[in-house]
């Protein structure tokens, strides 16, 4: 079974620039997420989609990130503008269904660095 | 929302030795437990779970025991080999996703 993909891997941008990450959830999947994981730290939701609409987004900052899911299989997350702060790793993840205890599968992530 | 809180931050045992990382959490509705393990530059991988309808759990050379009336939770590896050295998070979840993680264990294990 494939498991979840992402690219770019790697991107460094300058701030103020624009930059957007694509998912490709495990096939079957319905919820996707976008978390952020800044060095150190434990990975932090942005945005949770089922199937391609918002279950929650109460953590992605509306006024440079956004996300969408058309088509309910495929993802892509945009920064514009990104600033310093936005340095991590984006991570995508996929499971079956949105109920508790489905298991997360987590992509190898796409590391950004602002400079 | 749920606040995970994960301990030590940093590990190391020597070879064949056994690690013990602890996490307690706040919102007595979470049920939901899972670890997962992180190597550089790969995104993390669920090693086991647990609900909290049980109270221990083992898989081979892992373990999991949850206590939930004091509300903290705890992975186990016995006889650690050198590829169990990454960072580590415990995580959990209440009612609904998401899940909430720790802050992560970075695991080194001496040959």
């Amino acid at each position: 079974e494939a498991g979840v993909a992402q690219s770019p891997r790697y991107k460094i941008i300058e701030k103020r620039q624009s930059v957007a990450f694509w998912c490709n959830p495990i096939s079957g999947h319905a919820t996707l997420y976008w978390y952020q994981q800044i060095l150190g730290q434990g990975p932090k939701l942005l945005i949770q989609f089922q199937n391609n609409g918002v279950v929650d987004d109460s953590q992605l900052p509306k006024d440079r990130f956004s996300a969408e899911r058309l088509k309910g299989v495929d993802s892509t997350l945009k920064i514009q503008p990104a600033k310093l702060e936005d340095s991590a790793v984006y991570l995508c993840a996929s499971s079956l269904d949105w109920g508790t205890g489905n298991t997360i599968y987590f992509g190898e992530g796409s590391w950004l660095t602002v400079v | 929302g749920e606040n995970v809180e994960q301990h030590p931050s940093t590990l190391s045992v020597q070879e064949g030795d056994s690690a013990v990382i602890k996490c307690t959490y706040s919102d007595s509705a979470s049920n939901y437990f899972p670890w997962y393990k992180q190597e550089l530059g790969k995104g993390p991988q669920l090693i086991i779970d647990i609900r909290s309808n049980v109270g221990e759990k083992k898989d081979q050379r892992i373990a999991v025991t949850l206590n939930k009336t004091a509300k903290h939770f705890s992975l186990h590896i016995t006889e650690t080999q050198p590829e169990d050295s990454a960072v580590y998070f415990c995580a959990a979840q209440d009612g609904s996703p998401p899940l909430f993680f720790g802050t992560g264990t970075r695991l080194t294990v001496i040959p």
